[in-house]
């Protein structure tokens, strides 16, 4: 079964600046697709950006970035120019071709950023 | 374009009541899926369809959780009766088969006294 880890419970930046959050999973397949929400107060789930297995290139959303580490099984996301808006509880997410549709989630990390 | 609509956005019960959580996905989307969120467990997927049929409801916790979906813009989540260890986020999410990408409704927060 896939699992996704994510080792930092809570980060700060301070505004402007970068933060990278970090995400590792194990899985045996080659092709599979890799996620990060973010969750604010609102409880919304909303969706960050967004990593074919496939592709070598990294994506990238504006001030969103991933390092996609596939021989590592790595995928972490970086955000530049940090604003107050982005503080949430971002997970990372992980999709099977092959397993259906399920969604596994790692647990969370909580970002805060100060002014 | 409305997103996922889940209704109501909470619900306080007592311990022994019917519950039902309702939820449209977005429109043309083949897939629903119902998720939970705890503190304890995270997000644990509960069941989802595929054109309105149920294809995996593994992570349903026991019989007292029944998911339905009648029609293509419908579905419900019922726990009966409900129990205080029920109490979480019920999170409704769609995507279209074209789509790698599951949209999620802003939840209903639930709590059973």
């Amino acid at each position: 079964a896939q699992t996704v880890t994510q080792s930092q419970p809570e980060m700060s930046v301070q505004e402007a600046e970068t933060v990278t959050l970090s995400c590792t999973y194990d899985t045996s397949e080659s092709d599979y697709y890799l996620f990060w929400y973010k969750q604010p107060p609102s409880r919304q789930m909303i969706l960050v950006i967004r990593q074919e297995a496939y592709k070598q290139q990294n994506a990238t959303e504006n001030r969103f970035s991933v390092n996609f580490q596939k021989a590592a099984k790595s995928f972490s996301l970086k955000i530049s120019d940090s604003q107050l808006g982005d503080a949430a509880m971002y997970f990372c997410a992980y999709r099977s071709p092959t397993y259906g549709n399920k969604l596994v989630f790692g647990a969370g990390t909580i970002l805060r950023v100060k002014s | 374009d409305a997103g996922v609509i889940q209704s109501p956005r909470h619900e306080v019960t007592e311990m022994g009541q019917e519950v039902t959580l309702r939820c449209k996905p977005i429109s043309g989307h083949d897939y629903l899926f119902w998720y939970r969120q705890t503190m304890m467990r995270g997000l644990e997927l509960l069941i989802y369809f595929n054109n309105n049929v149920p294809i995996d409801d593994s992570g349903m916790p026991e019989d007292r959780f029944s998911a339905k979906m009648p029609n293509a813009s419908f579905s419900t989540l019922k726990i009966q009766p409900s129990e205080p260890r029920d109490s979480a986020v019920y999170f409704c999410a769609s995507r279209a088969a074209s789509n790698h990408t599951q949209y999620f409704g802003p939840g209903t927060r639930l709590t059973v006294l």
